[in-house]
């Protein structure tokens, strides 16, 4: 098993520039997770998937979009990347999702730099 | 609302000593904690968790944690520190959200280095 996995590793983007981080699982979880990482503040959720075809907003949502393309991969989408989006990007999945005692299984992370 | 503190953004240790890590969280619901750990370059990984039951909590590497209701902490320990468990550790709370399921809250982190 792989896990969870992401790509790209690293990613340099020119402000107002778009893309795609993916990641997908393949532990057959139902709920998958995206964070972002910023030093002293832990890791913020910025979108929820609880099954497939649903998705929800996190804390940080805005200037990000989503897509549960199916159970496995959980993309997400940066429109006009500004250099406040620099930061380091994790993917997680758990089984069963909404159930708080569910441990979170996490990617190795994509960081992005937005200059 | 959840809310997870740590205290002290970086721990030094010497090899073979004590580890303390300090873990304080605030919750209107009954919490799970977890804490996690990071390697340089790497995603997290579960460390261990308290859900319900024992109160004193083990985990992988010879870590444990004890839940403390009375002083809603949740502080992470190892008799002996190794230069492997250089590290950044978080702490965490799971909270039910009506929304959306499961919610992490985070704490901000504490970076521990080993010194030979």
């Amino acid at each position: 098993n792989a896990g969870v996995t992401q790509t790209p590793k690293f990613q340099v983007l020119k402000t107002g520039q778009s893309m795609t981080l993916q990641c997908a699982q393949d532990m057959n979880h139902n709920s998958m997770y995206w964070y972002r990482q910023d030093p002293g503040m832990g890791l913020r959720l910025i979108y929820y998937s609880a099954s497939e075809g649903t998705t929800d907003k996190g804390e940080v949502p805005n200037g990000y979009n989503v897509s549960r393309l199916n159970k496995r991969e959980f993309s997400l989408r940066l429109e006009s990347a500004a250099p406040s989006q620099t930061s380091v990007y994790f993917c997680a999945s758990s089984e069963r999702g909404g159930v708080s005692t569910d441990t979170q299984y996490f990617g190795p992370g994509t960081r992005l730099t937005v200059l | 609302a959840q809310s997870v503190t740590q205290l002290g953004s970086h721990v030094s240790v010497s090899e073979g000593a004590l580890v303390l890590l300090r873990c304080n969280y605030s919750s209107s619901v009954p919490p799970y904690l977890f804490w996690y750990v990071q390697y340089p370059n790497q995603g997290l990984q579960l460390l261990l968790k308290y859900t319900t039951g024992a109160t004193l909590v083990k985990g992988i590497n010879g870590f444990e944690a004890e839940f403390k209701k009375s002083e809603t902490s949740f502080h992470l320990t190892k008799p002996s520190a190794h230069m492997s468990d250089a590290a950044e550790y978080f702490c965490a709370v799971s909270a039910h959200r009506d929304n959306y399921g499961q919610n992490f809250v985070f704490g901000p982190g504490t970076r521990l280095s080993v010194l030979p």
